[in-house]
């Protein structure tokens, strides 16, 4: 099946740094999407990204759709403790009615 | 809000023993999932279903059945558990995949012994 490539698959850093992270995958995609997943919770969706380049941002969070539509990245800026968790990346192919799902990225917070 | 509520949130089971893990959702969403988790991994899809009556293979849907009788429910179904089946699994609900949006449940940690 469809795979992405999410890097990396852990990152350790400092309270206050600054957080990147990717996907990427052989296959064009229509949609990226990026969720995170807290300890013994489900994923929730923090960016979702529709158009080629599109540059979005949620408080802190900034992602984008990279031109050739065969990648994203995420980054976190001024990393707090409660950004602790697993983000995962997502896209969906064209036409398709399923999402394809990366291995995620656990991210760990040195107060 | 309730949002996706699945049951149980634990359970043990022995080997080849059956169990059905109930999700059920309150916003109408036609679009409902079954992914599975493994330790340090991603989410593996195993069942999806597009509407009411009609349910499609995911990537792992082996060992696996489920049903969509009603909008709001999606059972999945593990007949003969095997060790294998040790996971956590998240049901996900969504209104149409051109939005993206994929609202997931708490999760049900399942252990086969």
């Amino acid at each position: 099946g469809q795979q992405l490539n999410q890097s990396p698959q852990s990152m350790f850093i400092q309270e206050g740094e600054d957080v990147s992270m990717n996907c990427t995958s052989s296959s064009i995609f229509n949609t990226w999407l990026w969720y995170k997943q807290d300890p013994g919770e489900g994923p929730v969706l923090l960016i979702a990204l529709y158009k080629a380049g599109e540059l979005t941002s949620n408080g802190r969070l900034t992602a984008q759709f990279g031109i050739t539509r065969k990648d994203s990245f995420l980054n976190i800026s001024a990393s707090i403790p409660s950004d602790v968790g697993i983000y995962f990346c997502a896209g969906r192919l064209q036409g398709a009615q399923k999402l394809v799902f990366g291995q995620g990225t656990r991210l760990t917070i040195n107060p | 809000n309730a949002g996706v509520t699945q049951t149980p949130k634990f359970r043990i089971l022995k080997i080849g023993q059956s169990m059905t893990l109930q999700c059920t959702q309150d916003m109408n969403h036609n679009y409902m999932y079954w992914y599975r988790q493994d330790p340090g991994m991603g989410l593996k899809l195993i069942y999806y279903s597009v509407g009411a009556g009609i349910t499609d293979k995911g990537e792992v849907p082996n060992g696996y059945n489920v049903s969509r009788s009603t909008t709001e429910d999606f059972p999945l179904r593990l007949e003969l558990a095997a060790p294998s089946q040790t996971s956590v699994y998240f049901c996900a609900s969504s209104s149409g995949l051109a939005a993206g949006e994929l609202f997931f449940g708490e999760g049900s940690r399942l252990t086969v012994l």
